[in-house]
């Protein structure tokens, strides 16, 4: 099946600092990522919608300045969080979707993020 | 809007007993209906899918009906095992235009030896 994977798998970073999260379709392309965030025993939130070669569309409540996405390939999406804050700490998810296949997400294994 | 409740957790059972979970959804249209397992620290997997009304997704002895007369898609399994401990999301693709997945709160199933 379709695999996408998620670097790094956990990261700790100081306040004030950048982080920067890739996200890959290892064996299909995929011109439309997503772009979750997932706080402890909760659902998942959908933060932006990442499209190959365009801005990101992000939902409505998340930063974009803080949360920037980019797609510059179609095997490779990056989110970076700047001047990373506490509140910040999360599980981020990314999932792509393979068009070839009724428009199926597949999810990566997710980045836990702790800002200290 | 699109929306999906699902039971709320965590569900407890012993070794070999039957699981249910309750999904219902709210949509216009015919949505697609799925279920993702999430283990600890990892990300999402697909466990079944149905994409039209009276479809059964099965997998892993896990299985699910696409109910479009009371709007549910309630996961069943005869005979849990202490392996199947995870967080269980049903979802939804409608018919928006980007095709994203509406996800239900979870349900955290625990089985006990």
């Amino acid at each position: 099946g379709a695999v996408v994977s998620q670097h790094p798998s956990w990261v700790i970073c100081k306040s004030g600092t950048s982080v920067k999260i890739e996200c890959r379709s290892l064996d299909f392309q995929a011109t439309t990522m997503f772009w979750y965030r997932q706080f402890p025993k909760q659902s998942l939130m959908l933060m932006a919608t990442s499209n190959e070669g365009s801005k990101a569309t992000y939902e409505q409540g998340v930063e974009k300045d803080k949360f920037l996405i980019n797609h510059a390939s179609l095997t490779l999406s990056t989110l970076t969080v700047t001047s990373a804050h506490p509140e910040d700490s999360s599980f981020y998810i990314c999932s792509a979707r393979d068009p070839g296949g009724y428009y199926e997400q597949y999810f990566g294994p997710g980045t836990r993020l702790t800002v200290t | 809007g699109d929306s999906v409740t699902q039971m709320e957790g965590p569900v407890t059972l012993s070794e070999e007993a039957f699981l249910t979970i309750n999904c219902t959804y709210t949509a216009t249209g015919y949505p697609s209906l799925f279920w993702y397992v999430q283990y600890p620290g990892e990300g999402l997997q697909l466990l079944l899918k149905a994409t039209k009304a009276d479809d059964k997704g099965s997998n892993k002895g896990f299985e699910a009906t696409y109910r479009k007369e009371t709007t549910s898609f309630h996961l069943e399994k005869g005979s849990v095992q202490v392996s199947d401990s995870a967080v269980y999301f049903c979802a939804l693709r409608g018919n928006n235009a980007g095709n994203m997945l509406t996800f239900g709160g979870g349900t955290r199933l625990m089985v006990k030896p």
